[in-house]
């Protein structure tokens, strides 16, 4: 079976600084990977997806994220992180058709 | 063009009741979902749909039934509400497996 593991749980950083998420999956054929973001009162939305191509995919506002197919790995990044970036983020996975497995998400709170 | 509606925003049930949590897409997806999101857990796939007529158990189907009679409706049925199935339910769509789900604005259920 398909599992997502997102390794931080709450990541509190000061605006300007750097940012990366894990996400690591389990699944041993092809997978197409997305990141979303849920801001606070808000639904789930798209940051980026990747499913074929450069393995370095830009979504919204400045994230950005490298598939490393060797470590079954999906990274999450953004140089300057803003006080608006603060939400909770999730990482997923679609392996075979309609069965979507989603980590259990990573809350970012930045203090301005 | 609304996106993914969802009905009702909040329900309490007691033990033992029934109800239908109802969504609707007009995007003309063939894909449609409903997870269950709980504190700190993530998103959790209940069941999925991947065109009218066909449905499939996701992680967590035990408790719930669907039904997809028709490509924009994809309601999600609690036949005996346990106080396990408290949590917020999220249905989402998609045009395809490659491509970004859609969320609905999610239904906060608590059962008493």
């Amino acid at each position: 079976a398909q599992s997502v593991s997102q390794h931080n749980h709450h990541v509190i950083l000061s605006e300007a600084a750097s940012l990366e998420l894990g996400c690591n999956y389990s699944y041993g054929g092809t997978v197409n990977l997305f990141w979303y973001v849920q801001y606070p009162g808000q639904h789930l939305q798209l940051l980026l997806k990747y499913f074929s191509g450069d393995p370095l995919v830009k979504g919204i506002k400045g994230f950005e994220a490298e598939f490393i197919k060797s470590k079954f790995s999906f990274n999450l990044r953004k140089p300057s992180v803003q006080w608006s970036d603060t939400a909770e983020y999730f990482c997923a996975v679609n392996a075979k058709a309609g069965k979507s497995t989603f980590g259990d998400g990573t809350t970012l709170t930045v203090k301005p | 063009n609304a996106g993914v509606t969802q009905t009702p925003k909040f329900r309490i049930l007691k033990i033992g009741q029934s109800m239908t949590l109802q969504c609707t897409q007009d995007m003309n997806h063939n894909y449609m979902y409903w997870y269950r999101q709980d504190p700190g857990m993530g998103l959790k796939l209940i069941y999925y749909s991947v065109g009218a007529g066909i449905t499939d158990k996701g992680e967590v189907p035990n408790g719930y039934n669907v039904s997809r009679s028709t490509t924009e409706d994809f309601p999600l049925r609690l036949e005996l509400a346990a106080p396990s199935q408290t949590s917020v339910y999220f249905c989402a769509s998609s045009y395809s497996n490659h491509n970004e789900q859609f969320f609905g604005p999610g239904t906060r259920l608590t059962v008493l």
